[in-house]
């Protein structure tokens, strides 16, 4: 089975709503990253999280290691999150990554 | 400034054509990686290198070559693309094999 799954599959939000994404994982792992992915493919590290909660602007990350899952919280979001988030885990020398979460966002 | 570069950013060949795939970090990162992302696969891994003239085998090795030149040159080879080698391609570098990885724009390619 998939070692990453990531939920919703998709979510629309309107501007100003929160968003909690979900990302789990069937086995152990060294590290964990979430990337934002912008319509058009460039990839960009959102959090690179082992462990616990790290904070970035309106964006907020809490792993925890034991209970095999990893969240991304967006606050008050914006018609710019728009797009595809992606979490991946690190298991030794390479991501092994979700499918990711598309997130619209309208106005 | 970009940490990671790859060139070209878009790529058109025909089938049984040779491709060469660049990627530049300016990390001074030891992990090189390259990667292929399709619809329904998700990304997936093809080569990574641990250092200059190391290579080791991904995922999806199949039809592909590398090479590591300097620690900060790795280079993708199509030497006879196919159509199933179409995809988006990213180069990624870490510090080591389990610290954060920093990708590329991305380089798409298609095979006619």
């Amino acid at each position: 089975g998939q070692q990453v799954q990531q939920s919703p599959t998709s979510l629309v939000l309107q501007e100003g709503e929160n968003a909690e994404l979900q990302c789990n994982f069937s086995t152990s792992l060294n590290s964990m990253q979430w990337f934002y992915q912008r319509p058009g493919g460039s990839l960009v590290s959102v959090f690179y999280n082992p462990s616990g909660t790290k904070q970035s602007g309106r964006l907020t990350s809490t792993t925890v290691i034991k209970e095999r899952r990893s969240s991304l919280h967006i606050s008050s979001s914006q018609i710019t999150d728009s797009g595809t988030y992606l979490c991946a885990i690190n298991m030794g020398y390479k991501l092994t990554f979700g499918t990711g979460t598309s997130l619209l966002v309208d106005p | 400034e970009a940490a990671v570069t790859q060139s070209p950013r878009n790529k058109v060949t025909v089938t049984g054509g040779n491709v060469t795939l660049s990627c530049r970090q300016t990390n001074s990162h030891n992990y090189m990686y390259w990667y292929r992302q399709d619809t329904g696969h998700g990304l997936r891994l093809i080569h990574y290198s641990y250092g200059a003239g190391n290579l080791q085998i991904g995922d999806v090795p199949d039809g592909y070559k590398a090479t590591r030149t300097t620690q900060e040159d790795f280079f993708l080879l199509l030497e006879l693309a196919s159509p199933s080698q179409t995809s988006l391609y990213f180069c990624a570098s870490s510090d080591n094999n389990y610290a954060e990885q920093f990708f590329g724009p991305g380089t798409r390619l298609t095979v006619l």
